[in-house]
């Protein structure tokens, strides 16, 4: 099983919003990943998690935050955010051992800031 | 700094031929995986196919297999047989085997393939 959920599918929010996108997955993986991608365009990375333990953040705007509340579960917490923040938001994972970095991606959410 | 290039934005193919997608990367690593990754119209990103840097056997998963080349840092794709079902875009992807089991992924601009009837 190399499955990897998104909720919410579709958000649209004004730029005065709190809202937060959800990731769960359920491999055992151990790293998680927050991803940002424009349209026909490859996913940009944005933060890792490793062990539940921050470890890149690509100097991303704190409008974003996110938050690992246990080794399932990936949140991104968006607040203040810019029309140019739309974008789809792609979660991915991976079993953080040698030899198994593959990053398995959840199908994402469509972000439109109005 | 390692880079991934696709060098075809945009490519064809007639249904139930073979097409071949191309990548080339540049690093300074000896340990590394690169991957495929296919990304269909508004659908999930879903891996292809891998392959270790220090296997020299090419990579195979049904129709798709890999042209690892490792001195001339080449690894195209080659999908056989091909299906409607392969119209997506493609990304060529790069990782280090990193001390501190979290590679950050690098990815090919892309190149998208429409399979036609």
């Amino acid at each position: 099983d190399t499955e990897v959920t998104q909720t919410p599918k579709h958000l649209v929010m004004g730029m005065t919003n709190k809202k937060s996108l959800k990731c769960e997955q359920h491999m055992g993986h151990r790293a998680m990943y927050w991803y940002k991608q424009k349209a026909k365009k490859p996913p940009e990375l944005m933060f890792v998690y490793s062990y539940e333990k921050l470890s890149i953040n690509e100097s991303v705007p704190s409008r974003f935050s996110p938050e690992c509340p246990n080794s399932s579960l990936l949140n991104l917490h968006l607040h203040a955010l810019q029309p140019e923040d739309s974008a789809l938001y792609l979660c991915a994972s991976s079993h953080p051992l040698a030899g198994m970095d593959t990053q398995y991606f959840g199908p994402g959410t469509r972000l439109t800031v109005l | 700094a390692q880079t991934v290039t696709q060098s075809q934005p945009e490519m064809s193919v007639q249904e139930a031929e073979t097409v071949t997608l191309s990548c080339t990367y540049d690093t300074s690593e000896n340990n590394y995986y690169l991957f495929w990754y296919k990304q269909p119209p508004s659908r999930q990103m879903i891996l292809v196919i891998r392959q270790e840097a220090y296997k020299q056997q090419n990579a195979t998963e049904n129709r798709f297999s890999v042209n690892f080349q490792k001195a001339a840092k080449s690894f195209s794709l080659k999908i056989s047989d091909s299906q409607l079902g392969d119209t997506a875009m493609y990304f060529c992807a790069f990782t280090e085997r990193p001390r501190s089991n979290t590679g950050k992924l690098i990815f090919g601009q892309g190149t998208t393939l429409q399979v036609k009837p």
